[in-house]
This record gives structure tokens, C-alpha cells and sequence, in this order.
């Protein structure tokens, strides 16, 4: 059964500084893997997606990275800002072995709390 | 271009009675999947719903229901609500069948309390 984790549960930064947020799955044979941003009370924003064949994906000052073999992603912020401030929730697909049916497993986030 | 709408928002119910919530997914998006989001266990899958039939389900029990119209807005039902169904539920829509190509959009959820 693929279980996901994330480390640390919360955080909490000076702003400016660099940070990463780590993501552990137990089994390998992920589709892709994909961090979400959850602000309080609101839905999921997808931030990055990495295809299972990817090393890594950038987005302005984001930066994920994936390696399969050792079941890890991390998540870079670079300069972080108060308004990062959320949860931050790692997720792999799985399809099933016909490829007709997949679903996302998420971790239980990490909480990123920016301080001015 | 509207994003993905659920209603209602907040709802308060008691044990035993059912609730129904909605999904209204982006334009032109096929495919429904719901997610239940509690503190203890995270965000767990219900199911997925693509052209009016259930494509994929979630390790949850027979009280928890949906079902998708033909213009794509889908609904999901649950029967005889225990405490431990309190939580945020999420919708999400995406344009085709749920697939790792797929970018999924999710809705600002539907937070339900059982007291």
C-alpha cells in the first residue's frame, strides 16, 4: 500500500530565507508527483507536477525535485515571503496495472508559516 | 474562466441525518473526483466520476455516494452521517478521464460538521 509522508509537520521561517519541504512515498511506481498549496479554508492549488520520468520542475522561485529509486521529492522556496505562508501537500498518482483507473495519495502536508 | 464551485460551503447536520453536496466543475471538464479531507487521516479519495458513470472508488464505505449529470456537475451523498464524517470535502475537475497528464482543479470545498 503506497503511503506518503511529509517532514516536517510545520515550520516556521524568518522571511527571506531558503527552505525545503520533504516528501517520502514507499512504493516506486508512481505516474507523477505533484505539490499542492492549501490556504486555510480554501481548496488546493497545484503548484508543480513532475512526470515519473522528470528529475525536476522550476516555477519562479519553486523548485521540486524527484527521485523515484529512493522514494523522495523535495520542495524548494527560495526567498521565502510571508504570503508562502500555507500548507503545502505532496501527492503521487498511481494507476492501476490496466492503466484505466488512477487516484492521487497525498501526504499530510507540511505547515509553512513565513514570519515578516 | 469560473473555477471549480462547490456548495454549499458550511453545513451543520446530526448523527443519522444525510447530506448532499454539489460540484460544479470548470467548463468543458469531464471528469469529477471527490476527496475527503479530515486532520487525522489527510485527504483520502472517494471516488471519480467521467461521462455520467463512476470510473474509479475510494476504500469508503456504501453510505458514501455520488453520481454525475450530463452536463457534468456532480453530487455526492452521504447516509446516516457519524461524527467521524466531519471534514472538508473537495471536488476537483479535470478536462478528460483522470490521468497523470492531468492537472487537477480543485474547488474551495464543502465543510461539513456532525454534531
Amino acid at each position: 500500500k503506497q503511503e506518503v509522508t511529509q517532514i516536517p509537520a510545520a515550520l516556521s521561517v524568518p522571511e527571506g530565507e531558503n527552505l525545503v519541504l520533504n516528501c517520502s512515498f514507499t512504493d516506486s511506481a508512481i505516474y507523477n508527483l505533484q505539490w499542492f498549496r492549501q490556504d486555510p479554508g480554501k481548496g488546493l492549488t497545484s503548484l508543480l507536477l513532475i512526470q515519473s520520468s522528470q528529475r525536476e520542475q522550476t516555477s519562479g522561485r519553486l523548485n521540486a525535485s524527484l527521485d523515484k529509486s529512493s522514494g523522495r521529492s523535495t520542495l524548494y522556496i527560495a526567498a521565502s515571503q510571508p504570503g508562502d505562508s500555507a500548507t503545502y501537500l505532496c501527492a503521487v498518482f498511481l494507476m492501476n496495472y490496466g492503466g484505466s483507473q488512477g487516484n492521487l495519495i497525498f501526504g499530510k502536508g507540511t505547515k509553512l508559516s513565513v514570519k515578516p | 474562466k469560473a473555477g471549480v464551485t462547490q456548495t454549499p460551503r458550511y453545513l451543520i447536520k446530526t448523527r443519522g441525518q444525510q447530506v448532499t453536496l454539489s460540484c460544479s466543475p470548470i467548463s468543458g471538464h469531464r471528469s469529477v473526483s471527490w476527496y475527503q479531507q479530515t486532520p487525522g487521516q489527510g485527504l483520502q479519495f472517494l471516488f471519480e466520476y467521467f461521462s455520467e458513470t463512476q470510473r474509479n472508488k475510494g476504500n469508503f464505505p456504501g453510505r458514501f455516494s455520488g453520481r454525475q449529470f450530463s452536463n457534468s456537475r456532480s453530487e455526492m451523498n452521504v447516509s446516516t452521517l457519524e461524527l467521524g464524517d466531519s471534514a472538508l470535502y473537495l471536488c476537483a475537475s479535470s478536462l478528460d478521464r483522470v490521468s497523470g497528464a492531468n492537472v487537477l482543479t480543485f474547488g474551495a470545498g464543502s465543510r461539513l460538521t456532525v454534531l
